[in-house]
């Protein structure tokens, strides 16, 4: 079955440290990807996305992922955090044609202190 | 902007009961998800429903049951209570966009059993 992982399940930086985490998936056909951000006490939203073209795309807040389709990864990252990002950070796979349905990993906890 | 809405943000039930989720979304979206999020589970798909009255399992839909009787409202059942079911419901509704199906999310019920 089709599964996307994300390795590192709680990380804690430094305020102006740099970001990445990691997200790979099991799939070898035609994805949609995402990056979704859960703040303390606040719902699920988009972070940034990635349907087609530049594999390097940009969202909001600073934060930009890459798109490697050899690695099968979809990597998140910031050059420098804030302790406002503090957060979960989950990242999700559509597989075309598949009717909408996302596969979520299990998520990272971001503890940033400032 | 999407708003989805919940119709509780908390709610505490005794085992057995019978349990109604109300999820309703205002930007005419085909497609409406049912999640819960467990920690270090991510999110997991009960059910999703892609058209009014129309509905298909997800990974975990035991023990409940769905409900899309207008375009804009997805209810979510549980028949009979559990403690195993005590967790956060997150609804989710997407379009259907030249195949780009970005799902948002509404702010959650957490949901305790006792």
């Amino acid at each position: 079955a089709q599964s996307v992982s994300q390795h590192n399940h709680h990380v804690i930086l430094s305020e102006a440290a740099s970001l990445e985490l990691g997200c790979n998936y099991s799939y070898g056909g035609t994805v949609n990807l995402f990056w979704y951000v859960q703040y303390p006490g606040q719902h699920l939203q988009l972070l940034l996305k990635y349907f087609s073209g530049d594999p390097l795309v940009k969202g909001i807040k600073g934060f930009e992922a890459e798109f490697i389709k050899s690695k099968f990864s979809f990597n998140l990252r910031k050059p420098s955090v804030q302790w406002s990002d503090t957060a979960e950070y989950f990242c999700a796979v559509n597989l075309a044609g598949n009717t909408g349905k996302l596969i979520f990993g299990q998520g990272t906890t971001l503890q940033v202190k400032p | 902007d999407v708003k989805v809405t919940q119709s509780s943000r908390y709610l505490v039930k005794r085992t057995g009961e019978k349990v109604f989720l109300e999820c309703v979304q205002d930007m005419d979206h085909e497609n409406m998800f049912w999640y819960r999020q467990d920690p270090g589970l991510g999110l997991r798909l009960i059910y999703f429903s892609y058209d009014v009255k129309m509905k298909e399992k997800g990974d975990i839909p035991e023990g409940y049951s769905v409900s899309r009787e207008k375009k804009e409202r997805f209810s979510l059942i549980l028949e009979s209570a559990s403690t195993n079911q005590t967790s956060m419901y997150l609804c989710a509704s997407s379009p259907i966009r030249q195949g780009r199906y970005e799902q948002y999310f509404g702010p959650g019920t957490r949901l305790t059993v006792t």
